[in-house]
């Protein structure tokens, strides 16, 4: 099983330009969240789907938008991205039981805005 | 924001015990105490959860207090491969409550 795929790896943008950053997950979990980590700092929750067809609010959802496609994908997507974006992205999924919800995460996109 | 507190940093030496404290004074009774941690720059990494009892896995136990308001990870026989930021989230059984990271522990093996 490949876990949490998340593409690109690396992006480059120029200030305005827009992106969707891809995630998919193969272990039929329910839930998915999108993160950022800036440099030395922890992650902070940009959005999450807590089932197909469903999206909410995290920490810092300005700037951004999302899409839950299907059960495996979450996208992520800068409509004009700025400077202050520059960040590394994390997707993670989880399976909700109510009484063990780990989290799996991606590897990451580093993002940069310029 | 975050439900819970963390010491930014700490340091413990090589093969001695790593007990990172957290303290989540405002804990309610359906909400579970998960810990991760993140090597490097990587994502981050399931460690262990519990709700009251003391829960040991194969990386590590978790200790909480009788009143809920703080735990300890203890990862028993420390490695250079456990440096690493540690966190210490609190997360409701329900499914739309957020997991959300506060800033965490970095914790530095010392050889």
């Amino acid at each position: 099983n490949a876990g949490v795929t998340q593409t690109p790896k690396f992006q480059v943008l120029k200030t305005g330009q827009s992106m969707t950053l891809q995630c998919a997950q193969d272990m039929n979990h329910n839930s998915m969240y999108w993160y950022r980590q800036d440099p030395g700092m922890g992650l902070r929750l940009i959005y999450y789907s807590a089932s197909e067809g469903t999206t909410d609010k995290g920490e810092v959802p300005n700037g951004y938008n999302v899409s839950r496609l299907n059960k495996r994908e979450f996208s992520l997507r800068l409509e004009s991205a700025a400077p202050s974006q520059t960040s590394v992205y994390f997707c993670a999924s989880s399976d909700w039981t109510g009484f063990n919800e780990k989290l799996f995460f991606g590897s990451g996109t580093q993002l940069s805005v310029l | 924001d975050a439900k819970t507190t963390q010491p930014p940093s700490m340091d413990c030496a090589e093969g001695r015990a790593a007990n990172l404290p957290c303290n989540h004074s405002t804990i309610s009774g359906n909400e579970y105490v998960y810990w991760y941690r993140q090597i490097h720059s990587q994502g981050p990494q399931y460690i262990i959860h519990g709700l009251k009892n003391n829960e040991t896995n194969e990386m590590a136990s978790l200790i909480i207090t009788e009143d809920r308001k703080s735990s300890t990870l203890i990862l028993p026989h420390a490695t250079l491969r456990d440096t690493a930021v540690y966190y210490c989230i609190v997360k409701a059984v329900n499914r739309d409550d957020k997991i959300i990271f506060g800033k965490g522990t970095r914790l530095h093996i010392l050889p």
